[in-house]
């Protein structure tokens, strides 16, 4: 059974716009979680994390939530950009180890 | 720049024989992981590794092995192909902050 669940299987946003992917979680001993990105042919890379102590994180376009209570998360990317369409991956570690559970992903499309 | 180097893009083979699929990293990591990729299920972990020697399952080990006799390769071994082993392959290291992995490019198997 899936630990890390992505609903959203896609999303389309227009350029400029916030684009909004959720992740929810099941695993009440994760405490650290990630953002992946993924373009056709590559392997995935890293691109933000939290820690569970924090609620929030920001690397310049982007922003990862996460609420605790719910074991929810999401990544908030302001403006979207054509060069952001890609596949999202949400994933999770107990901190105390370094492999990570990965959700089904979200691909997102940035329309012009 | 760091990198993780798999050795084949594409592979298609019969059921029934056996298949090799090497991973090499340039990082000095510690550890590395062999990830498999389908549409709906995302990245699910197959076997670890966190030493020379050492193997650990992951989530779906079933039908797969693999080798670490060197600290920077990481080899998958389909012992006996099967048809719903068709799928993306994906081999990560890491070695500074948990969670934080270097995807190789993946292995696209087709088995007929």
């Amino acid at each position: 059974d899936q630990q890390v669940k992505q609903n959203s299987p896609s999303l389309s946003v227009q350029e400029g716009r916030i684009s909004i992917l959720n992740c929810d979680y099941t695993n009440s001993m994760f405490d650290y979680f990630l953002w992946y990105k993924k373009y056709p042919a590559e392997g995935p890379t890293f691109l933000i994390s939290i820690s569970s102590i924090k609620d929030k994180n920001e690397d310049g376009r982007f922003t990862v939530f996460l609420n605790k209570s719910a074991k929810h998360l999401s990544l908030h990317i302001v403006p979207s950009q054509p060069g952001d369409s890609a596949v999202y991956f949400c994933a999770a570690s107990d901190s105390g180890d370094y492999k990570l559970s990965f959700g089904a992903g979200t691909t997102v499309t940035v329309r012009a | 720049d760091v990198k993780v180097t798999q050795s084949s893009r594409y592979l298609v083979k019969r059921t029934g024989e056996k298949v090799f699929l090497e991973c090499v990293q340039d990082m000095d990591h510690e550890n590395m992981f062999w990830y498999r990729q389908d549409p709906g299920l995302g990245l699910r972990l197959i076997y670890f590794s966190y030493d020379v020697k050492m193997k650990e399952k992951g989530d779906i080990p079933e039908g797969y092995s693999v080798s670490r006799e060197k600290k920077e390769r990481f080899s998958l071994i389909l012992e006996s192909a099967s048809t719903n082993q068709t799928s993306m392959y994906l081999c990560a290291s890491s070695g500074g902050a948990p969670g934080e992995l270097f995807f190789g490019e993946g292995s696209r198997l087709t088995v007929l």
